[in-house]
């Protein structure tokens, strides 16, 4: 049990429709981020919520936007879906006091 | 930005064996971890190691930072330890390599 929770766990979605993926971390866990992970490949950092302010950022397209709330929960959003956007999207935490990632179980999206 | 190196990429053993996967990467880190990723895609955190050597059961990891490498031994195998095994390290966020796939037969 990380005490990361992340919803939907499977989704479908079609090509050009937008998704909204959601994830709920652990009190005190500032800073969120959100990995794509392709089938057979490593997570790929997309970006970092650090106090509801986007901190760093991978090299995804501007169509990939999120948000962190004050609740420790943020979103990932994802407008103008295409093929290659099928994956396992995961949402980290990270501990303030230690630096240590948490997982969430992850969302994955397929989209036809 | 920062390259992280996994080898093997597979490996296959039969239960009871010993491994020893191996991580490198080509920056200064700040942190590293190691990741188990179970069948259902899961990501569990094994070890958080950016120096010196830790155990933890059957697993023990080192990480050099000097030399920038680190290693992850598992003895005694089992078909349990099946799956994906991560190296993330950190600078400014967390880069993972391309995982080393275990398949442990009995």
């Amino acid at each position: 049990e990380t005490g990361v929770t992340q919803s939907p766990t499977h989704l479908i979605k079609t090509r050009g429709q937008q998704v909204t993926l959601r994830c709920s971390s652990q009190s005190g866990h500032n800073t969120v981020s959100w990995y794509q992970q392709a089938l057979g490949q490593g997570p790929q950092f997309i970006f970092q919520y650090y106090r509801e302010e986007e901190n760093g950022r991978g090299n995804f397209p501007p169509r990939f936007s999120g948000l962190q709330f004050p609740n420790y929960s943020s979103e990932l959003n994802v407008n103008a879906l295409e093929l290659d956007d099928s994956a396992l999207y995961l949402c980290v935490s990270t501990s303030g006091s230690t630096g240590e990632l948490f997982f969430g179980e992850g969302s994955r999206l397929t989209v036809l | 930005g920062i390259q992280v190196e996994q080898s093997p990429p597979d490996l296959i053993l039969q239960e009871g064996a010993n491994s020893t996967l191996r991580c490198n990467f080509s920056d200064s880190v700040n942190n590293l971890q190691w990741f188990h990723q179970n069948p259902w895609g899961q990501l569990i955190n094994l070890f958080y190691i950016p120096s010196g050597t830790k155990q933890n059961g059957r697993l023990s990891a080192t990480t050099v930072a000097t030399e920038r490498y680190s290693l992850l031994y598992i003895s005694s195998s089992q078909t349990t330890d099946s799956g994906v095994y991560f190296c993330a390290v950190e600078r400014s966020d967390m880069r993972f390599g391309a995982g080393t796939r275990l398949t442990v037969k009995p």
